[in-house]
Formats: C-alpha cells, sequence, structure tokens
C-alpha cells in the first residue's frame, strides 16, 4: 500500500525566503506526481505535475522535483510572498485504478 | 471556478437524516472521485468512477452510498451519519485517471450533530 509522507508538517518563514518542502513516498511505482495548493475551508489547486519519466517541473516561482528510485520529491518556492501562504500537498498516482495517495501536507506561513 | 462545481458547500445534519451531496464537472473528463478529508488527516479517496463505472471502494460504510448517473455528475448520497463523519468532502475529476488535468471542487463542509 502506497504511504506518503511531508515534513515538515509546519513551516513558517519570512517574507523573500527561499524554502523547500519534502514529500516521500513508500512505492517506486508510480505514474506521476503532484504538488497541490488548499487555501483553509478551500479545494484543491494543482500547482506541478511531474510525470516519472521526468526529473523536474517548473512554474514561476515553483520548482518541483522527482527522485522515483529513492521516493522522494521536494516543492522549491524562491522569494516566498505572504500570498504563498497555504497548505502544500503532495500527492502520488499509482496503484491499478491509478489513484492519487496524499500526504498530510505542509502548513507554510510566509510573514510579511 | 475550476471546473468542478460541488453542492452544497455547506451541509449541517442530524444523525437521522437523509441528505446528498452533488458534484458536477464539464472538462470532459471520464474519471470522478470522492475524497475526505479530516482535521489533521491526510485525504482520504472514498470512490472512484471511470466511464460511470465504480473501480474503487475504499472500504467506505454503507451509509455512504455513491451515485454516477453520467459522465458529468456525481453523488454521494449519506444515511444515518455519524459525528466522526464530519468533514470536508472533495469531489476531483480527472482525463482516464493518468493525473493528467486532476481538478478538485471547492468541496461541502458537513457537520453531523
Amino acid at each position: 500500500k502506497q504511504e506518503v509522507t511531508q515534513i515538515p508538517a509546519a513551516l513558517s518563514v519570512p517574507e523573500g525566503e527561499n524554502l523547500v518542502l519534502n514529500c516521500s513516498f513508500t512505492d517506486s511505482a508510480i505514474y506521476n506526481l503532484q504538488w497541490f495548493r488548499q487555501d483553509p475551508g478551500k479545494g484543491l489547486t494543482s500547482l506541478l505535475l511531474i510525470q516519472s519519466s521526468q526529473r523536474e517541473q517548473t512554474s514561476g516561482r515553483l520548482n518541483a522535483s522527482l527522485d522515483k528510485s529513492s521516493g522522494r520529491s521536494t516543492l522549491y518556492i524562491a522569494a516566498s510572498q505572504p500570498g504563498d501562504s497555504a497548505t502544500y500537498l503532495c500527492a502520488v498516482n499509482s496503484g491499478s485504478a491509478r489513484q492519487l495517495t496524499f500526504g498530510s501536507g505542509t502548513q507554510l506561513t510566509v510573514l510579511p | 471556478e475550476t471546473g468542478v462545481t460541488q453542492t452544497p458547500r455547506h451541509l449541517v445534519m442530524g444523525m437521522t437524516n437523509k441528505k446528498s451531496l452533488k458534484c458536477e464537472q464539464h472538462l470532459g473528463h471520464n474519471a470522478m472521485y470522492w475524497y475526505k478529508q479530516s482535521a489533521k488527516k491526510p485525504l482520504e479517496l472514498m470512490f472512484v468512477y471511470s466511464l460511470e463505472e465504480r473501480v474503487e471502494n475504499n472500504s467506505v460504510p454503507s451509509r455512504f452510498s455513491p451515485e454516477c448517473p453520467n459522465s458529468s455528475h456525481l453523488f454521494l448520497h449519506l444515511h444515518t451519519l455519524q459525528p466522526e463523519d464530519s468533514a470536508l468532502y472533495l469531489c476531483a475529476s480527472s482525463q482516464d485517471g493518468t493525473g493528467r488535468g486532476y481538478t478538485f471542487g471547492s468541496g461541502t463542509r458537513l457537520t453531523v450533530v
């Protein structure tokens, strides 16, 4: 059974800092990995999708990497802003039903 | 709006009530999902429908009953729920389940009293 772990559970940084969020998964037989953002009480917004054959994806100030063999992914946020404050979720697409298995998320607070 | 619409946004129901959650997508996706998000826990997959057929049921209690009448609509029928069922219920859709275009609705915040 796929398990996804995210560390840290919470992170508070001053505005302008670069930061890294970590995600690990137990079964490396994945189709892809996604990073989502969730604002309080809201649904999920997809940030980046990395296919199993890819090493990284970039969108603006966000860069996600994938090391499938070691079961790890990182989300790098450059020059953080207060508007980046949210919970960031890592999800792995695997299994015969191609379902997403989520981590518990990292709650990020960027202080002005 | 993301293209996946959930109604109602908030629902308070008693343990003896029957209610339904609705999800609608017009993205042309052929797979739809129900997830449960409880406080301090990861999102839990409840049901998967692909091409209107249920392909996954993760040991969800029978008091939750899904229905997918067509590829654009998904329902979750609720009956005799427990207070521990209070959570945010999220609907999602994707194109053929590959993860591409995985789109979530804003969720229904359910409180069982």
